[in-house]
């Protein structure tokens, strides 16, 4: 139990492009997902949380108007990195709180390479 | 947000032994929770021990916590190449996660 899924799992795309990444979670409800981005050999570093029915939670330095996040369902989040840039190109991660403060359930992660 | 630090960065054991990894933290927290990523993949839980516990089990691994230390431990024993892997604390306080650095473990047969 406690699945959560990614998609895609690798995308490249052209810079100013936009890039849309699903978070879906696929035998539990989620009330709260996480979007983390790791770059190579580095930790996790939280982006925002999302938040089914309401608008998403950023961290600080986070631009929220270049990484828009929709928390459509109790089992999907979607983050959508606009006009994406070189530096944009990282490892996405979601993840889902199935029982909040037990511990969170991690998507496969999805690579992000922006040329 | 407050993150951990691991220590040590990276570890090299033989089959068999047993591989330790240390995790501070600087404020106070609900639980913590350990984490494993094998390269270019997602977070595997672990384990998750919260702040009233000292010591939990699960399977080859054991993990301490001491609150007035601000500090844990991951313990890994018999190791296999198949635990080859980064592994990630994680301390949370609110409902969010804040993680460490991670200790890369090699796992040589």
């Amino acid at each position: 139990g406690a699945v959560v899924s990614q998609h895609p799992s690798w995308v490249i795309c052209k810079s100013g492009t936009s890039v849309k990444i699903e978070c879906r979670s696929l035998d539990f409800q989620a009330t709260t997902m996480f979007w983390y981005r790791q770059f190579p050999k580095q930790s996790l570093m939280l982006m925002a949380t999302s938040n089914e029915g309401s608008k998403a939670t950023y961290e600080q330095g986070v631009e929220k108007d270049k990484f828009l996040i929709n928390h459509a369902s109790l089992t999907l989040s979607t983050l959508t990195v606009t006009s994406a840039h070189p530096e944009d190109s990282s490892f996405y991660i979601c993840s889902a709180d199935a029982d909040m403060g037990a511990g969170q359930y991690f998507g496969p992660g999805t690579r992000l390479t922006v040329l | 947000s407050q993150q951990g630090e691991e220590d040590p960065q990276a570890l090299s054991i033989q089959e068999g032994e047993n591989a330790t990894m240390n995790c501070s933290y600087k404020t106070s927290i609900n639980n913590l929770q350990w984490y494993r990523q094998n390269s270019g993949r997602g977070l595997v839980h672990l384990i998750l021990i919260r702040s009233n516990e000292r010591e939990k089990h699960s399977g080859r691994l054991r993990v301490t916590l001491d609150t007035s230390k601000k500090s844990s431990s991951l313990l890994i024993t018999a190791s296999r190449a198949a635990d080859t892997a980064s592994y990630f604390c994680a301390t949370s306080n609110d409902y969010k996660l804040s993680f460490g650095a991670g200790t890369t473990v090699t796992v040589r047969a």
